[in-house]
This record gives C-alpha cells, structure tokens and sequence, in this order.
C-alpha cells in the first residue's frame, strides 16, 4: 500500500513555542492531505483538509491563525502548531488521499505526539 | 446531523468470534471504512464497503446493508494482537470521512 511518513515522531516544546510537523506520501502524489487531532481515549478529530496549491480548509472550532496547514507540494504538507500550550498537547495525524483512486481511501502517516511544557 | 455509532468496549476470548457493530446517519455516502487503530499508533486501513454485502478477507470480514445503516466488523480466530480500537467511518457525498469514537477490543487469553 501507499506510505506516508510523519516527522517528527514526537516532540516536546515549551508554552508559546512554534511546532512544525511534516507529512510526505511517499510514492504516490496525494492531491488531499488530512489532519487529525487525537486525545487520549478518543477518535479522530479533523482538523483541517488541504488541497495541494490552495489554501486549507477548516472545521469548525478549529483556529486557522494557530495551527497553520501548508501543502506546497503534492506529496509534502506542513502542520505549524504557533505559539503553542500545554492544551495542544496532543496525536496529531496527517493521511493522505491519491486523486483518482477507486474508492479514495486514505493513507494515515505514523503520527505525532506532541507534548507542550 | 451525522452522527456514526459504535459500542465503546467490547471483550472476547482468544480464539473466539466477535462482531463489532456499527450504524450511520450522514448526508450520503460514498462507502464504509473499517480502521484497527493500536495505542499510540495511526490508523491502519482494515476494509471497505460500498455495496450491500459481505467482504471476506482473511480472518476479518465485513458486512454492509445501506438501507439500514449499518455495518459489523467480524473478527474470528481471535488472537491477542487483536486487542485494539476499531474504528468506523463513512465518507459522506463530499467525500469527507465521518468517524465513530471507536471500539475498544480487549481480548482475553
């Protein structure tokens, strides 16, 4: 099946530090990439959808100036956790959809634990 | 609103038989994905179904009736690596993946 790697694989910040987290398919180029928030004993959340070359959607709840989505490539997108707190600590997963695929499963990265001082 | 449920825990023996049961309420659908996720791990695809029916593949099977919304996750032969969430999720007519909060699968020797 398709890869997606997630770097880093985790991470440990202080309160008001900027976190960047990456998330590369790597033998498929992903038109959608997906970010997820997880806590503890819960589902997924999504976080925001990205299209490669256009700006990223969000859900609701979920602040655009603080978690910032690049997807500059097809096969590279960028979560920036800004000015971060110990409340954003978190699983934070990225997937990634191929355009065209029969049934546009998504292909989850390893995910990042972030945990905010 | 959409809205996917699923049992919160379930348990099972080692060696047994477990359906894991999942209904559905969302604005289409474009098929029904069954993820195993571990702790501290991603997701990890498991099934999917768009058509009425059962989909065999190995020691999991999966089952679909639209018209009810609803779908089980069978596992069978159950081992210990078994003990898992798995989670349920629908792509509804945007494509969007809607999810359960996930079945906790403890297996017991």
């Amino acid at each position: 099946g398709a890869v997606v790697s997630q770097h880093p694989s985790w991470v440990i910040c202080k309160s008001g530090t900027s976190v960047k987290i990456e998330c590369r398919s790597l033998d498929f180029q992903a038109t959608t990439m997906f970010w997820y928030r997880q806590f503890p004993k819960q589902s997924l959340m999504l976080m925001a959808t990205s299209n490669e070359g256009s700006k990223a959607t969000y859900e609701q709840g979920v602040e655009k100036d603080k978690f910032l989505i690049n997807h500059a490539s097809l096969t590279l997108s960028t979560l920036t956790v800004t000015s971060a707190h110990p409340e954003d600590s978190s699983f934070y997963i990225c997937s990634a959809r191929e355009g065209g695929s029969d049934y546009n499963e998504q292909f989850f990265g390893p995910g990042t634990r972030l945990t905010v001082l | 609103g959409q809205n996917i449920d699923q049992p919160t825990e379930m348990t099972a023996t080692e060696g047994a038989i477990v359906q894991i049961n999942c209904t559905y309420q969302t604005s289409g659908f474009n098929g029904l994905f069954w993820y195993q996720q571990h702790a501290g791990e991603a997701p990890t695809f498991l099934s999917y179904n768009v058509l009425d029916g059962l989909e065999e593949k190995g020691r999991f099977s999966s089952f679909l009736s639209r018209s009810k919304g609803y779908s089980y996750l069978l596992l069978k032969e159950l081992q210990m690596k078994d003990s898992a969430s798995y989670l349920c999720a629908v792509m509804d007519s945007n494509y969007q993946l809607i999810w359960g909060a996930g079945t906790k699968l403890i297996i017991k020797p």
